[in-house]
């Protein structure tokens, strides 16, 4: 049982590359979200995705795209890489809304120099 | 919109000795208080969540206890271990709602 599957792991960008990561979860999930992790900054969320077909901004979205591919899979892109932008990655997924636990990935360490 | 506050951004125990961390929220209408576990370079993980009709939840060495007047909650752990030593976070969202805020962390470190 996989749960929430993250890739990749790790990354190093050059500022202004373009990568895309990429979250699939097999937990049969009607919500997603992506949150980056700073230090003493605990998680803030970038964008969420109610349910199939649907995403909205987080309290971070600037500087970030996503598409819900499917019910399984969620990603993030990040369209010009910037220095700010180095951070843990990490997609979760819930039933429904965030009333009820929420199951992280691995999480990726991003790197933009 | 709602703002979580955690305290301390440190803490330190003995090993058997009992840990408190507190969390203040701001938006009265949030509902479901959860608390997740962080060890080094893992991911996030539930250890106990509290609903806002119940004044304290206990799950073996942990509890949470909720004081809605003064929109604050609190972890307790209790004998505490070697192995409880991480990063925890405490969170407040409410019903219907998809912007979970998590307070900044609390890094425990037990001592044996």
């Amino acid at each position: 049982n996989a749960g929430v599957t993250q890739t990749p792991k790790f990354q190093v960008l050059k500022t202004g590359q373009s990568m895309t990561l990429q979250c699939a979860q097999d937990m049969n999930h009607n919500s997603m979200y992506w949150y980056r992790q700073d230090p003493g900054m605990g998680l803030r969320l970038i964008y969420y995705s109610a349910s199939e077909g649907t995403t909205d901004k987080g309290e971070v979205p600037n500087g970030y795209n996503v598409s819900r591919l499917n019910k399984r899979e969620f990603s993030l892109r990040l369209e010009s890489a910037a220095p700010s932008q180095t951070s843990v990655y990490f997609c979760a997924s819930s039933p429904r809304d965030l009333n009820t636990e929420a199951f992280f990935g691995q999480g990726t360490r991003l790197t933009v120099v | 919109g709602e703002n979580v506050e955690q305290h301390p951004s440190t803490l330190s125990v003995q090993e058997g000795d009992s840990a408190v961390i507190k969390c203040t929220y701001s938006d009265s209408a949030s509902n479901y208080f959860p608390w997740y576990k962080q060890e080094l370079g893992k991911r996030p993980q539930l250890i106990i969540d509290i609903r806002s009709n119940v004044g304290e939840k206990k799950d073996q060495r942990i509890a949470v206890t909720l004081n809605k007047t003064a929109k604050h909650f609190s972890l307790h752990i209790t004998e505490t271990q070697p192995e409880d030593s991480a990063v925890y976070f405490c969170a407040a969202s409410l019903t219907g709602g998809f912007k979970t805020i998590f307070g900044a962390g609390t890094r425990l470190f037990v001592k044996a």
